[in-house]
């Protein structure tokens, strides 16, 4: 079993429209970062939360520690907003310090 | 941008081969940390640095070794190279080390694709 999950795996809407991904993880954090990758395959940071909730722009991020969960929202989506979306969580993990990561979703909205 | 550099963006070779990746850190970044993607696998930690010093080890296999030079750039070996080293390999380097348990934010490099035939 993955220490991250990620859903839902792809994700297609159309432009305008509210998305959310979620995040649901299994071990003890310290951190949880979201990230965005791009096509063509570079990788960046959007959020890192310990708690509460972040915004940037038209993106929203969400960590609930006692769930052990978070969602990170797209208001007013664009096709820019196309890309893979993954999840982090920094903790010690299978006995090291580390980032682990959720397989990501697929985005991909439509104009 | 995120300040991360990596050299090369893309490498083809061949089966039982070696390789040197390279990466520079932001300016002031003392960790850098190495990471995998394959289709299969998705992202893993492979191994971070910290000022010169491995600091914490994850999925590398014996083949591949890295290091951390004085200039704070950091390399990655890969060794008798088989067909399912093929991936992304990316750097990613953060402020701290981490030992205390806190989590500095890490940036991520724009990667190297490694083919291997």
């Amino acid at each position: 079993k993955n220490e991250v999950e990620q859903s839902p795996q792809n994700l297609t809407a159309q432009e305008g429209e509210f998305i959310t991904i979620n995040c649901s993880y299994s071990v003890g954090i310290s951190a949880l970062h979201w990230l965005q990758q791009h096509p063509g395959g570079g990788i960046v940071s959007l959020f890192m939360l310990s708690s509460g909730k972040k915004k940037h722009g038209r993106l929203i991020a969400t960590i609930n520690i006692q769930e052990k969960h978070s969602s990170l929202h797209i208001t007013a989506s664009h096709p820019r907003d196309s890309a893979v979306y993954i999840c982090a969580v920094y903790g010690i993990i299978q006995g090291a310090q580390k980032l682990v990561f959720g397989q990501g979703t697929r985005l991909t909205i439509n104009p | 941008d995120s300040g991360v550099t990596q050299t090369p963006k893309h490498l083809i070779t061949a089966t039982g081969q070696r390789v040197t990746l390279r990466c520079s850190p932001r300016s002031g970044d003392l960790s850098v940390y190495w990471y995998q993607q394959s289709l299969d696998q998705g992202l893993q930690f492979l191994i971070q640095y910290y000022n010169g010093e491995e600091r914490a080890k994850g999925n590398i296999l014996e083949r591949f070794s890295a290091q951390q030079f004085p200039d704070l750039h950091s390399e990655l070996n890969l060794s008798s190279l088989e067909l399912g080293d093929s991936a992304l390999y990316f750097c990613a380097s953060s402020r701290t080390s981490g030992r205390d348990y806190s989590y500095n934010e890490q940036f991520f490099g724009p990667g190297t694709r490694l083919t291997v035939l």
